[in-house]
């Protein structure tokens, strides 16, 4: 069964330190969604990519937070540099195309950053 | 600002009872409802989800209830098991612009054997 790929799966980090996560979303799907959830909250929308474009990116931190989709596949969400608030679960997820029916999306594992 | 409000944070429920968890918007653009499941350490996985034109779905032992003029849709859990035991989440969708989903804040349920 096709799945959301998310490495690393767990990453600790002193502040002021740079971090970057790698997303490889279902093949197919052009969609791909950057979301960071705080423990004990939903997740939130930080980007969204339609192929390799930014269609999205409302409550990204740009100060602090990058994100690319350079050939319209695999993704890469950074920090730099990392402050004690970014400690969460950073997930990753995948759908066809927006205004599909239904277009569920789907989830990657997460991976969990914990900033000291 | 919180578009979707869910209820109760958290829900103990006895083995073969029904479990309700509570959403509701304001947003009258959202058009797509989906909940979500999570179990600990994993990402959220997609349950069962509603469109506006209807007022109930049924897929097994999950029902989701919505009343578009009250704004509010509701997760039903028949004959709850401990293997139901996760985090639920609500979810909205908007037809406008990049059609993102907004979650609500989710509930813990917990089934008790």
């Amino acid at each position: 069964e096709a799945e959301v790929a998310q490495s690393p799966r767990y990453k600790i980090t002193e502040k002021s330190q740079a971090v970057a996560f790698w997303c490889d979303p279902i093949s197919g799907h052009a969609t791909l969604y950057w979301y960071r959830q705080i423990l004990g909250q939903g997740p939130e929308l930080l980007v969204q990519f339609q192929d390799e474009s930014v269609v999205d990116d409302s409550q990204l931190p740009k100060d602090r937070f990058s994100a690319e989709r350079l050939k319209g596949v695999d993704s890469t969400l950074k920090i730099q540099p990392a402050e004690l608030g970014d400690s969460a679960m950073y997930l990753c997820a995948s759908s066809l195309v927006p205004g599909t029916t239904y277009n569920e999306q789907f989830f990657g594992p997460g991976t969990r950053l914990t900033v000291l | 600002q919180q578009q979707v409000k869910q209820s109760p944070q958290s829900l103990i429920v006895q083995k073969g009872g029904i479990s309700i968890i509570n959403c509701a918007y304001e947003n009258t653009a959202f058009d797509y409802f989906p909940w979500y499941q999570q179990f600990p350490g994993k990402g959220p996985a997609l349950l069962i989800a509603i469109r506006p034109d209807v007022s109930e779905k049924k897929e097994g032992r999950f029902t989701i209830s919505f009343n578009k003029s009250a704004k509010q849709f509701s997760l039903h859990i028949m004959d709850s098991q401990p293997g139901d035991s996760a985090t639920y989440f609500c979810a909205a969708r908007s037809w406008e612009g990049a059609q993102k989903l907004v979650f609500g804040q989710g509930t813990r349920l917990t089934i008790n054997p």
